[in-house]
């Protein structure tokens, strides 16, 4: 009963370091998510990948980059860290892409650039 | 431009009395509407959800009310519990947006005992 697990919990980044979050999924889901989640701002949406071997931009790109490694994996990656990056990032799945059954997300990594 | 938008940050309730959230949304094309709970350390949790063919859907002591005509959802909590005490957001899904959640910025409720 894992559902979505991310990992790094919490991350520390100096500006310029580079680092990978890691997301998977044990639901045999098709589509993933990449969320960040400012205050005031909601979540917004940095990547998503619909289905094994495709990935799309969302709302907030810009710094990142995204794999989806296979049907489980789907990784998040910043480059070069810069402070506007801290944040808290969820990823989240889903069946079909659909919204009508809901997300399910993973509990979050808290990542300051510092 | 946010398309969601929680005007209250934050909400207090005295516990067995009505929690009232609301969502207003700019985006006409938007055709389905979640809520989502989150507690502190925690991913959200879905909790409810509407389509726009509807305008009331309910599940339990949730229930939300869409009104279309004037953009505005609404989340009803009856009666409100000190477990319900959490931040809640409103999302929303265009169906010509590739079903894409947008978020509101989040309301957080505190049910006192």
């Amino acid at each position: 009963n894992a559902g979505v697990t991310q990992t790094p919990k919490f991350q520390v980044l100096k500006t310029g370091q580079s680092m990978t979050l890691q997301c998977a999924q044990d639901m045999n889901h098709n589509s993933m998510y990449w969320y960040r989640q400012d205050p005031g701002m909601g979540l917004r949406l940095i990547y998503y990948s619909a289905s094994e071997g495709t990935t799309d931009k969302g709302e907030v790109p810009n710094g990142y980059n995204v794999s989806r490694l296979n049907k489980r994996e789907f990784s998040l990656r910043l480059e070069s860290a810069a402070p506007s990056q801290t944040s808290v990032y969820f990823c989240a799945s889903s069946l079909d892409g659909t919204p009508r059954i809901g997300y399910t997300f993973g509990s979050g990594t808290r990542l300051t650039v510092v | 431009d946010q398309q969601v938008k929680q005007n209250s940050p934050s909400l207090s309730v005295q516990e067995g009395r009505i929690s009232i959230l609301n969502c207003d949304y700019t985006n006409s094309m938007f055709d389905y509407f979640l809520w989502y709970k989150k507690y502190p350390a925690e991913g959200p949790t879905f909790l409810i959800s509407i389509s726009s063919i509807k305008d009331k859907n309910e599940d339990g002591r949730f229930t939300v009310f869409l009104n279309k005509s004037a953009k505005h959802l609404s989340l009803h909590i009856v009666p409100s519990q000190p477990g319900d005490s959490a931040v809640y957001f409103c999302a929303a899904s265009a169906n010509n947006a590739g079903n894409m959640l947008t978020f509101g910025g989040g309301t957080r409720l505190m049910v006192k005992p």
